[in-house]
């Protein structure tokens, strides 16, 4: 089984700042991906980004990256630049290689003031 | 392509009413799932299916029943409402296990049961 842990459950970032959102996870997979989503407050799931565990460089997509530290078992998701819009909850997951079902960490709630 | 889509978007239920929650998508999918998304606690699996004709039970099945006699569709039933269903609830479909093949969300039901 997998566990997902966010521990930041909500946080406070000025507008044009950096933000970096922890995640750490457990799993006795070899082969894993990690999963950031952005949920805003209209409700809907936004998929971000993806690392997988073999991937030698880091992802980025856009202003957000993920710092993958696979001996660490964490997976942080970075958003630069912070935007007004950036104003939502995050959600890391992650599902073995050779499976579908993804678990989920409980969020964090990003608020980004002007 | 709409994606996945969801009906109802709002349902209110009275305790021990049965209903279904439907969910459909057009991007010829294999894998579909439920989650249901309750405060605090990020989303949890309730039932997936990994093609037409065969489903299985997530990490909180009970009270819930499903089954996908064609590829498109997967609705979601309850059989004898409880507060303790009150929640939003996702489906989810993504093309196959393939490496950082990320889960499509449709835009969430919100269900009270009363």
């Amino acid at each position: 089984a997998q566990k997902i842990t966010q521990t930041q459950p909500g946080m406070f970032v000025q507008e044009k700042e950096a933000v970096t959102l922890d995640c750490t996870y457990d799993t006795s997979d070899p082969s894993y991906g990690l999963f950031w989503y952005k949920q805003p407050s209209s409700g809907e799931m936004i998929f971000l980004i993806y690392q997988g565990s073999y991937d030698q460089q880091n992802a980025t997509e856009g202003r957000y990256s993920l710092n993958f530290q696979k001996a660490r078992k964490s997976a942080n998701l970075v958003i630069s630049a912070s935007q007004l819009g950036d104003s939502a909850m995050y959600f890391c997951a992650m599902r073995p290689t050779n499976d579908y079902k993804l678990s989920f960490g409980a969020g964090t709630t990003v608020t980004v003031r002007a | 392509n709409a994606g996945v889509t969801q009906t109802p978007k709002f349902q209110v239920l009275k305790t021990g009413q049965s209903m279904t929650l439907q969910c459909a998508q057009d991007m010829n999918h294999e894998y579909m799932s439920w989650y249901r998304q309750d405060p605090g606690m990020g989303l949890r699996l309730i039932h997936y299916s990994v093609g037409a004709g065969i489903t299985d039970q997530g990490e909180v099945p009970n009270g819930y029943n499903v089954s996908r006699s064609t590829t498109e569709d997967f609705p979601l039933r309850l059989l004898s409402a409880a507060p303790s269903q009150t929640s939003v609830y996702f489906c989810a479909s993504s093309p196959d296990r393939a490496s950082g093949n990320e889960q499509f969300f449709g835009p969430g039901t919100r269900l009270t049961v009363l």
